[in-house]
Parts: C-alpha cells; structure tokens; sequence
C-alpha cells in the first residue's frame, strides 16, 4: 500500500505556481521523499527528492515540513506540458535495502489550463 | 544523464506467442532494474526486481514462469511475456536505479505497449 496520499486532481493556471500537497504522517527517518510525473503514454519521470531539507533543481522545488509528515512540491511556473499525473512516494533509496521499492498510489492529476 | 530506453514501443502478437522487451540504461551503469506494469486508467503496479547476474524477485501474484527475467549486464535488462494471452496486453514501464551508494534514484524507461490479439 502507498504510504502517501494526495488530492485526486487539481486544475492550474498557466504561467502561475502549482503546489502540489503530499501527506506522509508514518515516514520513517530513513525514507526519502520522491516525487515523479507521467504523461499520458509515457514513463514516469522524476522530478526531485528530499529528506529534510527543502530542495530546488531546474524543474522544481520541493519543501518538506519540519516534523516531514508532510511536503510540497511546487511548479514555478506551470506550462500546458505540465499537465500530468505527479506521484509523492516515500522511499529508502539503498540498493537492496528494505523499503526500496517504489509504490505508486493514485496520485495527482493535473490540469495546467490556459 | 539517466536516460533509459526501452524497445520496442509497440508491440503486437498474436495470442500463444512469447515477446521480449528490452530495458537498457544508456549512460549509467545500473545493479538494480524494475520492470512495471499499468493497465488502463490504472496506477504501476511493480511486477519484479531484477539484480544483475542474480535472480529476479518477483511480487506477489507475478508468475515467475510467465515473465521472464533476465538481467546479464550492468546495461540491459529483458523481460520476456510467453504465451501471451489477450489479459497480457499492458503498458510495460522498466526503471534503472544506478549501481552507486547514496540516495540513488530510479530512472524510467518511455514504456512499451503491448497488445495480444
């Protein structure tokens, strides 16, 4: 079972900021937080992770709440291409390591409308 | 960097036959292979995790004799659907995580649609 949850769907306005919520109240001090985005047809993509710290990388920020129960991840700027399905998913990223899998839950689809 | 491809993209058989997907990471080198499946309007669903040169490790309910999997090189990982039925038809996704220590990530592949008639 996905250890996160996330809204079903959210419509965004292009050219404005999308933040997407994740809650994960039961992630254990050694689970990252990853989260990744398909669109329709392809493979999922990443887009950024964390563990306590807020991160930023080209395509995103991502800010983790000081308790990590739960994070955000924000899209600066969203574009009609960012329309597309984002997964929050909590995971222990060592090779072999127990919790190293990722589970996909239903997550986020959405919407960036012109 | 982190690209990983897949071949094919598409595929179609015919009920009974047996296809192979190829998973290759291009520019990194990668111990760890997964091989996923989606079907329509549906999440992934991991089917199995693939460790080069040992055998694969598959989840619960994943027949191992149906899905074969092998992973002989740091690069390339094939999966391998035999007689292939119509309930096989599915959007086959792999990912490679790199062969480093560290928070490593998983990169994914663009998938491969197959479809048995």
């Amino acid at each position: 079972d996905a250890k996160t949850t996330q809204p079903t769907s959210m419509d965004c306005a292009e050219g404005r900021a999308a933040n997407l919520p994740c809650n994960h109240s039961t992630i254990s001090g050694n689970e990252y937080v990853y989260w990744y985005r398909q669109i329709h047809s392809q493979g999922p993509q990443y887009i950024i992770h964390g563990l306590k710290n807020n991160e930023t990388n080209e395509m995103a920020s991502l800010i983790i709440t000081e308790d990590r129960k739960s994070s955000t991840l924000i899209l600066p700027h969203a574009t009609l291409r960012d329309t597309a399905v984002y997964y929050c998913i909590v995971r222990v990223p060592l090779i072999k390591a127990a919790g190293n899998k990722l589970t996909f839950g239903g997550g986020t689809r959405v919407l960036v409308k012109p | 960097g982190a690209v990983v491809s897949q071949h094919p993209s598409r595929v179609i058989c015919k009920s009974g036959t047996s296809v192979k997907i190829e998973c290759r990471s291009l520019d990194f080198q990668a111990t760890t292979m997964f091989w996923y499946r989606q079907f329509p309007k549906q999440s992934l669903m991991l089917m199995a995790t693939s460790n080069e040169g040992s055998k694969a490790t598959y989840e619960q309910g994943v027949e191992k004799d149906k899905f074969l999997i092998n992973h002989a090189s740091l690069t390339l990982s094939t999966l391998t659907v035999t007689s292939a039925h119509p309930e096989d038809s599915s959007f086959y996704i792999c990912s490679a995580q790199r062969a480093s220590g560290g928070s490593d990530t998983q990169y994914f592949g663009p998938g491969t649609r197959l479809t048995v008639l």
